[in-house]
């Protein structure tokens, strides 16, 4: 059973236009969440967290949002870049765990 | 500085053959984990290594998988009598600690195809 699912296996986007990739949990104890990106061949290198007791954070381009009541958050790309092509894969742990839940990712391809 | 390496960066092997696959991790990062990442799958956790403590297992799918972390660097997975269900990327990362946002550093896998 999947605790950290994100529906989408891909998204295409024009480049300079937004992305919104989303993830849902199904874990309540989840207390941290994590974007990673991956590119072909590489291994995952970390974009973006969130802690339970916000709701949003922006660094540059990418903003995460989490609705807890919803178990949902999203990662916003603005404006999206053909560079930002991969795979994008959310991530969830809980204060008790130090083993964050991975998602299956979403590909994400952004055209010039 | 340099980051988590891992070797090989492709195995090929045999049905039945036994296989060792290495991770060195970033100097001073005290945790360090195993997953496997099957075609159109998810990161699936193997095994957690945290300074000297004993590792959680609880991800190993079975008993032909092993892992050791030596002097708290260096890590190696072995599977034994490979089958075709473990082709797969393999991919090591370390953490610098232990604790809620544990960002992780990932290396670049092994894809291991076993015939």
């Amino acid at each position: 059973d999947q605790q950290v699912k994100q529906n989408s296996p891909s998204l295409s986007v024009q480049e300079g236009r937004i992305s919104i990739l989303n993830c849902d949990y199904t874990n309540s104890m989840f207390d941290y969440f994590l974007w990673y990106k991956k590119y072909p061949a590489e291994g995952p290198t970390f974009l973006i967290s969130i802690s339970s007791i916000k709701d949003k954070n922006e660094d540059g381009r990418f903003t995460v949002f989490l609705n807890k009541s919803a178990k949902h958050l999203s990662l916003h790309i603005v404006p999206s870049q053909p560079g930002d092509s991969a795979v994008y894969f959310c991530a969830a742990s809980s204060g008790g765990s130090y083993i964050p839940t991975f998602g299956r990712g979403t590909s994400l391809i952004v055209h010039p | 500085g340099a980051g988590v390496s891992q070797s090989p960066s492709n195995k090929v092997t045999e049905k039945g053959k036994d296989v060792e696959l290495r991770c060195d991790p970033i100097s001073g990062h005290t945790a360090l984990y195993w997953y496997r990442q099957s075609l159109g799958q998810g990161l699936e956790f193997l095994i957690y290594f945290q300074g000297n403590s004993a590792p959680d297992k609880s991800g190993l799918p079975s008993d032909r998988f092993s892992a050791e972390r030596t002097g708290g660097s260096v890590s190696t997975l072995t599977i034994q009598r490979t089958q075709q269900e473990d082709s797969a990327v393999y991919l090591c990362a370390s953490s610098p600690r232990q604790g809620m946002g544990n960002e992780q550093f990932f290396g670049p896998g092994t894809r291991l195809t076993v015939l």
